[in-house]
């Protein structure tokens, strides 16, 4: 069963830093989004991407994060400088409509 | 955006049948019905969704009535491993839809 897949899968990173979070999605899917679930609390839609452009985003998503597909495979989140309350698990989806996502197993952040 | 409202919490135990109800009140002509499941630490993961009536795959059942205000995800013979959060999303199949995660239903199946 083709899987959406994501690196790393933990990632410790100190305050101020940037990362950037790497996501394949599966390889005929078009809509790409990133979600992110703080510990114990629920899962939180961050962003969708389409044909190569943000297609919507949340308040959360502010200037310190952005997207990209730098080939054909690859998608990634990148957080400018982290802050401790980034910390928590992010997650990379991909679908081709009608059928309902794919989620990736996640990128557990700690800023620390 | 169709908003959800599911219970909290439900206990259940080995074998029995599991049944999770959700309401979505204001649904949308194209909205759709996706039930997911999440483990801890785990992404969520598709179960089954539908438009109307009743659909079923190998592992759940999703009734639909006409008026399509609710839906009943039925989990058939729950064992310990179907210990986990149950996600009801509705939204539309355009692929640019954003789904808006509720708080879910924590399921603890007990032995």
């Amino acid at each position: 069963e083709p899987e959406v897949t994501q690196t790393p899968s933990h990632q410790v990173t100190q305050m101020g830093q940037e990362v950037i979070l790497r996501c394949v999605p599966i390889s005929n899917h078009l809509y790409f989004y990133w979600y992110r679930q703080i510990l114990g609390q629920k899962v939180e839609f961050l962003v969708s991407f389409y044909n190569n452009e943000i297609s919507e985003k949340s308040e959360i998503f502010d200037d310190q994060f952005s997207v990209e597909r730098p080939d054909g495979s690859n998608f990634t989140l990148k957080i400018r400088s982290t802050k401790l309350e980034d910390s928590a698990m992010y997650f990379c989806a991909s679908t081709t409509a009608p059928e309902g996502y794919t989620f990736g197993s996640g990128t557990r952040l700690t800023v620390v | 955006l169709a908003k959800t409202t599911q219970p909290i919490s439900m206990d259940s135990y080995e074998g029995q049948e599991v049944n999770i109800t959700c309401s979505h009140n204001n649904i949308a002509t194209n909205d759709y019905i996706t039930w997911y499941q999440q483990f801890p630490s785990q992404g969520p993961r598709f179960i089954i969704q539908g438009y109307k009536t009743k659909v079923t795959n190998e592992v759940a059942s999703l009734f639909i009535p006409a008026d399509r205000k609710s839906s009943t995800l039925s989990l058939p013979r729950v064992s310990l491993s179907d210990t986990a959060v149950y996600y009801c999303l509705v939204g539309d199949k355009t692929g640019t839809y954003k789904y808006i995660f509720g708080t879910g239903t924590r399921l603890k199946v007990l032995a």
